[in-house]
Parts: structure tokens; sequence; C-alpha cells
């Protein structure tokens, strides 16, 4: 693996279904997050990790979860899924300062989900 | 809500001319980012500069920022084909410590005629 993979590629998924989408990195980066973009919105941060263990909500974190247990990996949930969580998701990773700033980012090539 | 936001929404420029593109943003910020999707993509960072600078330079690329504007500019010179993507600024808003990560604006899509 080199840098960031996410998976699946893409997905149609039927509403009310459970999906995660996964998101793993080999930067050994300590700060992950999930974006989604959707066409005129830019990227929207879903849900954010400064570390393992932690996390944090981002400007639209409604019907999604996420988790941390590892340095590498950080899934994103959606319990049950809704027409307009219709969109590409990103996973991003950085090496966070630590006096706060942040780093570079590093993006994964998406996950194009579909809720019909 | 978006914090940085890209002007124009769209530009096309002939190849080898400069492309300028302008970030605004809201609040107070710890550094500027600029980044670019091409179609399909994810995003790959370019560029990105601190609040206590006021320019740099990464290849063709020439970013600027005003702090007391709150407003950034992003210059590509000698335009290429390949430049033909979408370039989005991010901010890093100061919040003592606190862990928001980026905020993207809308994006500037650019387009390079050969």
């Amino acid at each position: 693996i080199a840098g960031i993979t996410q998976a699946p590629t893409s997905q149609i998924l039927a509403a009310g279904r459970r999906m995660t989408l996964r998101c793993t990195q080999d930067m050994r980066h300590n700060a992950m997050y999930w974006y989604r973009q959707d066409l005129g919105l830019g990227l929207r941060l879903i849900h954010y990790s400064n570390t393992a263990g932690t996390t944090g909500k981002g400007e639209v974190p409604d019907g999604y979860s996420v988790s941390r247990a590892n340095t590498d990996d950080f899934p994103l949930t959606l319990a049950s899924a809704v027409p307009s969580q219709t969109s590409v998701y990103f996973c991003a990773s950085s090496a966070k300062f630590s006096g706060g700033a942040y780093n570079e980012q590093f993006f994964g090539p998406g996950t194009r989900l579909t809720v019909l | 809500s978006q914090q940085g936001e890209e002007d124009p929404q769209a530009l096309s420029i002939q190849e080898g001319e400069n492309a300028t593109m302008n970030c605004s943003y809201k609040t107070s910020i710890n550094n500027l980012q600029w980044y670019r999707q091409n179609s399909g993509r994810g995003l790959v960072h370019l560029i990105l500069i601190r609040s206590n600078e006021r320019e740099k330079h990464s290849g063709r690329l020439r970013v600027t920022l005003d702090t007391s504007k709150k407003s950034s500019s992003l210059l590509i010179t000698a335009s290429r084909a390949a430049d033909t993507a979408s370039y989005f600024c991010a901010t890093d808003p100061y919040s003592g410590g606190g862990a928001d990560g980026l905020t993207f604006g809308k994006g500037t899509h650019l387009i390079i005629q050969p």
C-alpha cells in the first residue's frame, strides 16, 4: 500500500441499508478525515480523528459514525442510508503539528455512493 | 458553512497564458492551502502558505496571502493542457488548538484550451 486506499470504489445501495466505507493509510499520520463532495458544494467535513482512539464531528456528521481503533484505519458507517447521502466520499490523512496547525492532507481516490 | 470562497467559479484560457484564481475567507487562520482535483479523482496538495508568510513559490505556482484582507491568490504561469482541473483553497482556521480540520471552498474549474 502506498498512501491512502479506499474501498469500495463505488457502490449502489438501497435506502435503509447499513454501509461501511473503508479507509486505510500507511503513512503513520496521526490525523484522518472523512469528507463528502457534492456538485456545487465543494468538500464538507463529516468526521475527523486527531489520533487513534479519538474522533470528532465535522460540518455534516448526522447519519454517519466513525471509529479509530488504530492509526491506520478510519472506517465511515452509514447506519441506515438515505438518498441524500448519495455523494462522493473522500478519506484523507495528515501529520498534525503538535501546536495544533494542520499540515497538508493526503486524499484517497474516493468512493462513489448512490443510495436509491 | 464554507470558510473559503474561490473566484471565479470557472476560468477558460489559452495554453501558455497565466491563470489567476482568488480565495477569500472569513476567520483568522493558521495556514491556507491550495489543492487540485482532476475529474473523478482525489485532491492533490499543491502548496501551503502560513499566516505569517505573504508569498510562496513552487515551480510554476505562485501563492500570495493577505491576512488583512483575508484573501489569497493562486497564479499558474505558462499554463498547459494538463493544468485543466478544479482548484480548491482550504483554510486551517485558528481555533486555539481545536481540531476541526480544513475548510474547503467550492473550487474554481480551470480549462486550458490547446
